[in-house]
């Protein structure tokens, strides 16, 4: 079984600033990584996923994170935000392509809220 | 194309009473899954599809729970005899994978939110 902790319930951050949103996993099995962006009032949305290969993956609107086997960590990370970026993120885990397994387990989320 | 769609968007229904909520997935999409957002939470799994059967339903909290998808595209979740706890959004997404092929992304609906009085 897999389990994510996303340890910020709230982030609260200034327009331009930098921010990193925190995941940890865990899993006695391999596993593929995923971060998820609902906005308010919309569908979750996938921002970016890490299957194999590079450990960071960046998505089209800034936001990059890094797998790190070690730590059990994938953590969300944007050198500047905007106004726009406000909105909740959900980190994600599926076990690895061999188990079978298709289900992704959530993290509880993490509020970011962008300041002017 | 149109995303996924699930109908009604919100439901009130009486403790006791039978509900059915509905997903129609993505054109084409073989891979179906629903899933369940309490407030606060993140979405919990409770059953994929593959085609028309149910490859994984380890996830339904109980026998009062079923869903079905009888010609491998919509797809109905049920709930008997509600309870106040089952109270939540319900989600369903939609992939485009084959079982035996490499992993896919997951296309989310806008949910269906259920209040159980």
């Amino acid at each position: 079984a897999q389990s994510v902790t996303q340890l910020d319930s709230q982030v609260p951050v200034f327009e331009e600033a930098p921010v990193e949103l925190r995941c940890n996993y865990s899993s006695s099995v391999s596993v593929y990584l995923f971060w998820y962006v609902q906005y308010p009032n919309q569908g979750l949305q996938l921002l970016l996923k890490y299957l194999s290969g590079s450990t960071l993956v960046e998505s089209i609107n800034g936001f990059e994170a890094e797998f790190n086997k070690s730590q059990t960590s994938f953590h969300l990370r944007k050198p500047s935000v905007h106004i726009s970026d406000t909105a909740e993120y959900f980190c994600a885990v599926r076990a690895g392509r061999d188990t079978g397994r298709r289900a992704l387990t959530f993290g509880s989320g993490t509020r970011l809220q962008v300041q002017p | 194309g149109a995303g996924v769609s699930q109908t009604p968007s919100n439901k009130v229904t009486e403790k006791g009473k039978y509900v059915e909520l509905r997903c129609d997935p993505i054109s084409g999409h073989t891979a179906l899954y629903w899933y369940r957002q309490s407030l606060g939470q993140g979405p919990e799994f409770l059953i994929y599809f593959q085609g028309t059967g149910a490859a994984d339903d380890s996830g339904l909290p109980n026998d009062r729970f079923f869903a079905v998808r009888p010609e491998g595209s919509v797809s109905t979740l049920k709930i008997q005899r509600t309870e106040r706890g089952d109270s939540a959004v319900y989600l369903c997404a939609s992939s485009s994978q084959p079982a035996s092929g490499p992993t896919d992304t997951q296309y989310f609906g806008p949910g269906t939110r259920l209040t159980v009085l």
